[in-house]
């Protein structure tokens, strides 16, 4: 149980376009989703936290027009990254949490590469 | 704000060999949770445990051992006769409560390389 899915897994894109990331519980019910971002060699970074239903909450530092995050279910969570640029080239991930449960279970993770 | 400290930034062994990896964190909540993750060089993280700040007691599961020590806020991992698939990163993550209710807090993680 308790298996994430991320999709893509790897997206190559040219400077100014805008790229999804989609992040699903698979076998429960996600009410709470989180997004990070990790460079090479470094640790998680959290990006948002994000309520099945409500906006999400970004962390200090981090663009919420540039990083757009919408969990419109309990099952799927997306991060656009609007008009990307070679910056925003990163490893992308999500973790997924049910509803009163403490464990965060994380997606294999999307790498962005921007031209 | 919680933190955490991976003093070990990477560790190499030889298959066989026990191997702990330390953590150190520091928090102001008087209920929490630590966890400990695994990333292989595939990226994904996989959950490897929880521990609640009120259950002392050590934990193993298989070849992995939990040593939780809330006087000195360490909670460190053992690896016992390693194998090379043990290799991956792994980071020590506590659980912030309050406000910051889920957020987990990250170590820098240690690079731990079994070689045959």
């Amino acid at each position: 149980g308790a298996v994430v899915s991320q999709h893509p897994s790897r997206v190559i894109c040219k400077s100014g376009t805008s790229v999804k990331i989609e992040c699903r519980s698979l076998d429960f019910q996600a009410t709470t989703m989180f997004w990070y971002r990790q460079f090479p060699k470094k640790s998680l970074m959290l990006m948002a936290t994000s309520n099945e239903g409500s906006k999400a909450t970004y962390e200090q530092g981090v663009e919420k027009d540039k990083f757009l995050i919408n969990h419109a279910s309990l099952t799927l969570s997306t991060l656009t990254v609007t008009s990307a640029h070679p910056e925003d080239s990163s490893f992308y991930i999500c973790s997924a949490r049910g509803r009163y449960q403490e464990t965060q279970y994380f997606g294999p993770g999307t790498r962005l590469l921007v031209l | 704000a919680q933190k955490v400290t991976q003093a070990q930034t990477e560790i190499s062994v030889v298959e066989k060999e026990d191997v702990t990896l330390d953590c150190v964190y520091e928090t102001r909540d008087t209920t929490y949770y630590l966890f400990w993750y695994k990333q292989p060089p595939s990226g994904e993280l996989v959950f490897l445990i929880r521990r609640n700040s009120f259950d002392e007691q050590n934990e193993i599961s298989g070849r992995y051992s939990w040593n939780f020590q809330k006087s000195t806020s360490s909670f460190n991992f053992t690896i016992t006769a390693s194998q090379v698939v043990d290799s991956a990163v792994y980071f020590c993550a506590p659980h912030a409560g309050g406000t910051s209710y889920g957020k987990l807090t990250f170590g820098q993680g240690t690079i731990l390389t079994v070689h045959p």
